[in-house]
């Protein structure tokens, strides 16, 4: 299994709705990220899980909330989010946080309304 | 000055055509050079990794790089309309952390039949 699953791969939700995205991997890849994408811009980066274990947050906002309960699985819990918050939300995996390339996810279209 | 610099396009060219797409970089001392293709609501996927100067060919596509002029390139060979897509560079900082992976901007390439 050479891919990187994530469900829903599409969401609208409202400013007030919890919701929450999900991403698995079974290619024994240590390292997992996500990323936001907003039209024709390149990923940006938001969390970096090595590990089970965050590593890196850029600075992202409180209302996004990762998680990784085991190596295969990442989610990523939202909440209050805003309208500017709506992008293609990627997620990755590596096989360590060394210089390789990342196998991405397909993505969540997500839309807040 | 951006750290990686893409030409955003959009580039249309015909059907057999060679395709060159390049990218520019400002720290000497990137080491990991790679190309993502992306199509339109879908996640990038990697295409090629190079780690040093010269050239590696996979199929119809060849990457180059050239560090003395920090100049990347792509080339595909005999495009088919199934190229049309962006396409990404990225590079791996000093330190070859996959975790900090620079994207430019990307290229939206169009094939026409």
């Amino acid at each position: 299994d050479t891919e990187v699953t994530q469900t829903p791969k599409h969401l609208v939700m409202g400013m007030t709705n919890k919701k929450s995205l999900k991403c698995e991997q079974h290619m024994g890849h240590r390292a997992m990220y996500w990323y936001k994408q907003k039209a024709k811009k390149p990923p940006e980066l938001m969390f970096v899980y090595s590990y089970e274990k965050l590593s890196i947050n850029e600075s992202v906002p409180s209302r996004f909330s990762p998680e990784c309960p085991n190596s295969s699985l990442l989610n990523l819990h939202l909440h209050a989010l805003q309208p500017e918050d709506s992008a293609l939300y990627l997620c990755a995996s590596s096989q360590e946080t060394g210089p390789y390339g990342y196998t991405f996810g397909s993505g969540t279209r997500l839309t807040v309304v | 000055q951006k750290e990686v610099e893409q030409d955003p396009g959009p580039l249309s060219v015909p059907e057999g055509a060679i395709v060159s797409l390049n990218c520019t970089y400002s720290n000497s001392a990137f080491q990991y050079f790679m190309w993502y293709r992306q199509y339109s609501r879908k996640g990038p996927e990697l295409l090629m990794y190079t780690y040093s100067s010269g050239n590696k060919e996979d199929g119809r596509f060849t990457a180059q790089v050239d560090k003395s002029s920090k100049y990347i390139s792509l080339f595909i060979r005999d495009s088919q309309p199934s190229d049309s897509a962006t396409y990404l560079c990225a590079m791996i900082p000093p330190r070859g952390s996959a975790s900090k992976i620079i994207f430019g901007s990307g290229t939206r390439l169009s094939i026409r039949p």
